[in-house]
């Protein structure tokens, strides 16, 4: 089974409007993370947002904000505002077990998303 | 600020070559990580390292082999380049200890084997 699952090949919003990428994650580990990375088209990898399984807040970050439903097992990502410059492939990946003990992220196939003028 | 450098954005290798990616990290991170990007595929990691010698498999190790002699360096290494290894590959590095374990990120190297 899929440890991290993206739904969404591709999306598109208009600038200036919100809009929720989706992610689930699959895990017996009761300790974990999740990350949200942005992969612009000049390749690069940058960090978002994380979300640890113990957090009981919903992590934001500016203009992004996770919205961790731990029972569903989805870890969606909400980008307000939209910018042009959000046009970019995202991805979610996990660490599984404790911080500080795992090494690896899992990621997800992405999501390719698009902002309209 | 953490840098991971990739020797080359972009190369062109023939079947049957040997290949040498090089990643650079100037933080004293103890993992490193090789991860090849496929479109629809997402990051599927080849090989990481969690101190100096040492290695472990991640998913997709086949036709690869890894090196790293000092720290700050992890080289992946494609013993007979194949077509079938044209891909983006990405190096990252992490502190064990580190903020939520994140993984920092080298700019990429987009591999094409004739």
């Amino acid at each position: 089974a899929q440890k991290i699952t993206q739904t969404q090949p591709g999306m598109f919003v208009q600038e200036k409007e919100a809009v929720t990428l989706d992610c689930t994650y699959d895990t017996s580990d009761q300790s974990y993370g999740l990350f949200w990375y942005k992969q612009p088209s000049s390749g690069e990898m940058i960090f978002l947002i994380y979300q640890g399984s113990y957090d009981e807040q919903n992590a934001t970050e500016g203009r992004y904000s996770l919205n961790f439903q731990k029972a569903r097992k989805s870890a969606n990502l909400v980008i307000s505002a939209s910018q042009l410059g959000d046009s970019a492939m995202y991805f979610c990946a996990m660490r599984e077990g404790r911080l500080g003990s795992a090494r690896q992220l899992t990621f997800g196939s992405g999501t390719q998303l698009t902002v309209l003028p | 600020d953490v840098k991971v450098t990739q020797s080359s954005r972009y190369l062109v290798k023939r079947t049957g070559e040997k290949v040498f990616l090089e990643c650079v990290q100037d933080m004293d991170h103890e993992n490193m990580f090789w991860y090849r990007q496929d479109p629809g595929l997402g990051l599927r990691l080849i090989y990481f390292s969690y101190d100096v010698k040492m290695k472990e498999k991640g998913d997709i190790p086949e036709g690869y082999s890894v090196s790293r002699e000092k720290k700050e360096r992890f080289s992946l290494i494609l013993e007979s380049a194949s077509t079938n290894q044209t891909s983006m590959y990405l190096c990252a590095s992490s502190h064990p200890s580190g903020q939520n374990n994140e993984q920092f990120f080298g700019p990429g190297t987009r591999l094409t084997v004739l």
